[in-house]
C-alpha cells in the first residue's frame, strides 16, 4: 500500500497570501496525485488531479506541482471560503489511498 | 441537477450487517467506474471499495471479504453491502463518481454508527 505523508499538519495564513501544502509518497506515484478541499461541514471536493490539472470551476489561484515523490498544492492567494483542510490522494496503485490532511486556517 | 444521494445509513451492533445505497442522477451512471469512501469521525478519508462500468470491483484489505460493492445500471443505483461489521467502521460514508480513480462528484453522506 502507498502512504501518503502530507504536511505541515495545520497551516496559519493571511488573508490573502500564499499557503503552500505538501504530500509525499512512500514510492513512486508516477503523476497519478489528486488534491482534494474539504470545507467544515462538507463533502471533499476535487480541486486538482494529474498532478496540475484543476477540475472544473476550480479557481486559478489553486495550482499543483510535483518533483519526484513530493507533491504541492499552492494557494497564491488565500481567501475565506479556502478555511478547510485538503487532502491529497494517489491513483497510480490499488487501494487508492488518502493523506492525513492539513488544515488551513486564517493567521 | 448532476448528483448522488447516499441513504441507508443508521445504529448497528458489531457484527451486524448494513446496506448502503447511492441515487445518481443528471449524468450517464452507466458510464462512470463508482466509489464509496469513508471518513472516521472528525479525521481523515479512506477508500473502502469502487467498481468499474465492467462490474470490475476493487477493495482495500480493511474491508475485503466483509464490503461488497454492486451497481444497479437500470436503476442509476450503487450499493455497498456490509457484514460483520466492527466499531472501527463507524463513519460517514460518501458515495463518489470517477474520474480516472479520482472522485469528481460526492454525495453528503450516510453516518454509519457500529455500537453495542
Amino acid at each position: 500500500e502507498i502512504v501518503m505523508t502530507q504536511s505541515p499538519a495545520t497551516l496559519s495564513v493571511s488573508l490573502g497570501e500564499r499557503a503552500t501544502l505538501s504530500c509525499r509518497a512512500s514510492q513512486s506515484v508516477v503523476g497519478n496525485l489528486a488534491w482534494y478541499r474539504q470545507i467544515p461541514g462538507q463533502a471533499p471536493r476535487l480541486l486538482i488531479y494529474a498532478t496540475s490539472t484543476r477540475a472544473t470551476d476550480i479557481p486559478a489561484r489553486f495550482s499543483g506541482s510535483r518533483s519526484g515523490t513530493e507533491f504541492t498544492l499552492t494557494i497564491s492567494s488565500l481567501q475565506s471560503e479556502d478555511v478547510a483542510v485538503y487532502y491529497c490522494q494517489q491513483y497510480n496503485n490499488w487501494p487508492l489511498t488518502f493523506g492525513g490532511g492539513t488544515k488551513v486556517e486564517i493567521k | 441537477e448532476v448528483q448522488v444521494v447516499e441513504s441507508g445509513g443508521g445504529l448497528v451492533q458489531p457484527g451486524g450487517s448494513l446496506r448502503l445505497a447511492c441515487a445518481a442522477s443528471g449524468f450517464p451512471f452507466s458510464r462512470y467506474d463508482m466509489h464509496w469512501v469513508r471518513q472516521v469521525s472528525g479525521k481523515g478519508l479512506e477508500w473502502v471499495s469502487g467498481i468499474g462500468t465492467a462490474g470490475d470491483t476493487h477493495y482495500p484489505a480493511s474491508v475485503k471479504g466483509r464490503f461488497t460493492i454492486s451497481r444497479e445500471d437500470a436503476k442509476n443505483s450503487l450499493y455497498l453491502q456490509m457484514s460483520s461489521l466492527r466499531v472501527g467502521d463507524t463513519g460517514v460514508y460518501y458515495c463518489a463518481r470517477g474520474k480516472s480513480d479520482t472522485f469528481d462528484l460526492w454525495g453528503q453522506g450516510t453516518m454509519v454508527t457500529v455500537s453495542s
